[in-house]
């Protein structure tokens, strides 16, 4: 199994609805992070949770909210999806005194 | 923040040459600086990484330079494989928030 599951994988939404999209982790970080792909743009950090009730925002945060259930969980939140959310999400962990980030395999997620 | 640029955006080399992607960061306190190699429909993977104390790092067919003065690191893959056809992104943080570059397709031609 994979140490940083997410769900789901692949998912087509309607402009207007409100989406989510789950990370767990088995790997025992306290650190976890959503990062955004896009074509040419590289890998942007959309929000950052350092512990449970730490949430910081990231460089591309408007129009998305987070919430960190538990140490091994964290959500992310398009209240109200448009099309140019249309992207690639990751979900990552990292830990200890390490710096080193560990993705999971992300989700597809395509605004229509 | 921290500002990473990537170079080239592709790269396509002959099986058994070398390939070697630049970056470039603007955060002098920067001092840990990893590469991933994503594989289609998979999450990036950390292949090597330097730390800032350090000059060049090698594993096997693999190698990272770093230049803290110029502010520059680069990617060296000696020999390439097939297996090796991948995106690369080069990232660059002075904390625990990796800043990425925008990513290098690389081809490797049979």
């Amino acid at each position: 199994d994979a140490d940083v599951t997410q769900t789901p994988r692949n998912r087509i939404t309607k402009t207007g609805k409100r989406i989510m999209l789950e990370c767990s982790q088995t790997k025992g970080h306290d650190r976890m992070y959503w990062y955004r792909q896009d074509p040419g743009l590289g890998l942007r950090l959309i929000y950052y949770s350092f512990d449970v009730k730490d949430i910081n925002k990231g460089e591309i945060s408007d129009g998305y909210s987070v919430s960190r259930q538990a140490q091994a969980k964290f959500s992310l939140s398009l209240e109200s999806a448009i099309p140019n959310q249309t992207a690639l999400y990751f979900c990552a962990t990292s830990g200890g005194g390490g710096n080193t980030i560990y993705f999971g395999e992300g989700s597809w997620l395509t605004v229509v | 923040g921290e500002n990473v640029e990537q170079h080239p955006s592709t790269l396509s080399v002959q099986e058994g040459d070398s390939a070697v992607i630049k970056c470039t960061y603007s955060d002098s306190a920067s001092n840990y600086f990893p590469w991933y190699k994503q594989e289609l429909g998979k999450g990036p993977q950390l292949i090597i990484d330097i730390r800032s104390n350090v000059g060049e790092k090698k594993d096997q067919r693999i190698a990272v330079t770093l230049n803290k003065t110029a502010k520059h690191f680069s990617l060296h893959i000696t020999e390439t494989q097939p297996e090796d056809s991948a995106v690369y992104f080069c990232a660059a943080t002075p904390d625990y928030k990796l800043s990425f570059g925008a990513g290098t397709t690389v081809t490797v031609r049979a």
